[in-house]
C-alpha cells in the first residue's frame, strides 16, 4: 500500500490476556517507531528500529512488552499478561532514514481496550 | 520520557485569527518537526526545520527556531475551522537517533 498500514485498528480484550499488534511500513523506509498515546495525551516512544542495527528499546514500560521487526519490514508490538493501564492508542511510523531523520509517516493506530 | 514540552496546552480562537503555539526541548537537536493529530489517530507531518535554520514558511505556517533558548514556535496564519487539531512538535538529535515528540497543543478554531 501507499501508507503505513496497522492492524487491528481496535483491539478489546481480557486483562491477563496477550495482544500482538501489526505495523506494515512504507516500502523502503528502513526506521519503524512505536508511540503509545493514552486519552488526550502526548506520544510516549516505545521502541525504533532502524535498518540492522540494534533496535533502541529504552521506551518500553515493562518486561511484558516486546517488538520485533522481521525482514527489515513489518514489525509486531507483543504486550503479554495485558493490564487495564495498557488501554490507549498505538501509533506505528516509518520514515526513509534515520541518518538524517525527514517526515515520519504515521499509520491509523490500534485502539487496544483491557477490560 | 518526552523531549519536548508545548505551550499553551490548549488554544481557543475565532477563525480568521492567528495562532502560535510554542515547543520547548530539552537537549541538542539535529532537526525539529510540527506534526498535527486529527481525532487522537495518525499524525500528519507539517514542517521540517534544521538545527542551521532560524525560520520557514509553508503556505499558512511559519516555524521558527532558537537552538539557544531551546526552542520554537508555529504560527498558523488566517486560521480556519478545519485546522482544529493537536499539533506536537517532534526533536531528533541526528544519525540513528529516534524521534521524541513534545506534550502537544490542542487547538480549537471556532466560527
Amino acid at each position: 500500500g501507499a501508507g503505513v498500514s496497522q492492524s487491528p485498528s481496535n483491539k478489546v480484550t481480557e486483562k491477563g490476556k496477550d495482544v500482538e499488534l501489526r505495523c506494515d511500513p512504507i516500502s523502503g523506509h528502513t526506521a519503524l517507531y512505536w508511540y503509545r498515546q493514552s486519552l488526550g495525551q502526548g506520544l510516549e516512544f516505545l521502541i525504533y528500529f532502524q535498518g540492522n542495527s540494534a533496535p533502541d528499546k529504552s521506551g518500553l514500560p515493562s518486561d511484558r512488552f516486546s517488538a520485533e521487526r522481521t525482514g527489515g519490514s513489518v514489525s509486531t508490538l507483543t504486550i503479554q499478561r495485558t493490564q487495564q493501564e495498557d488501554s490507549a492508542v498505538y501509533l506505528c511510523a516509518s520514515s526513509l532514514q534515520a541518518g538524517d531523520i525527514g517526515e515520519a509517516f504515521f499509520g491509523q493506530g490500534t485502539r487496544l481496550t483491557v477490560v | 520520557s518526552q523531549q519536548g514540552e508545548e505551550d499553551p496546552q490548549a488554544l481557543s480562537i475565532q477563525e480568521g485569527e492567528n495562532a502560535t503555539m510554542n515547543c520547548s526541548y530539552k537537549t541538542s537537536i539535529n532537526n525539529l518537526q510540527w506534526y498535527r493529530q486529527n481525532s487522537g489517530r495518525g499524525l500528519v507531518h507539517l514542517i521540517l526545520i534544521r538545527s542551521n535554520e532560524r525560520e520557514k514558511h509553508s503556505g499558512r505556517l511559519r516555524v521558527t527556531l532558537d537552538t539557544s533558548k531551546k526552542s520554537s514556535s508555529l504560527l498558523i496564519t488566517a486560521s480556519r475551522a478545519a485546522d482544529t487539531a493537536s499539533y506536537f512538535c517532534a526533536t531528533d538529535s541526528g544519525t540513528a537517533s529516534k524521534l521524541t515528540f513534545g506534550t502537544g497543543t490542542r487547538l480549537q478554531v471556532t466560527l
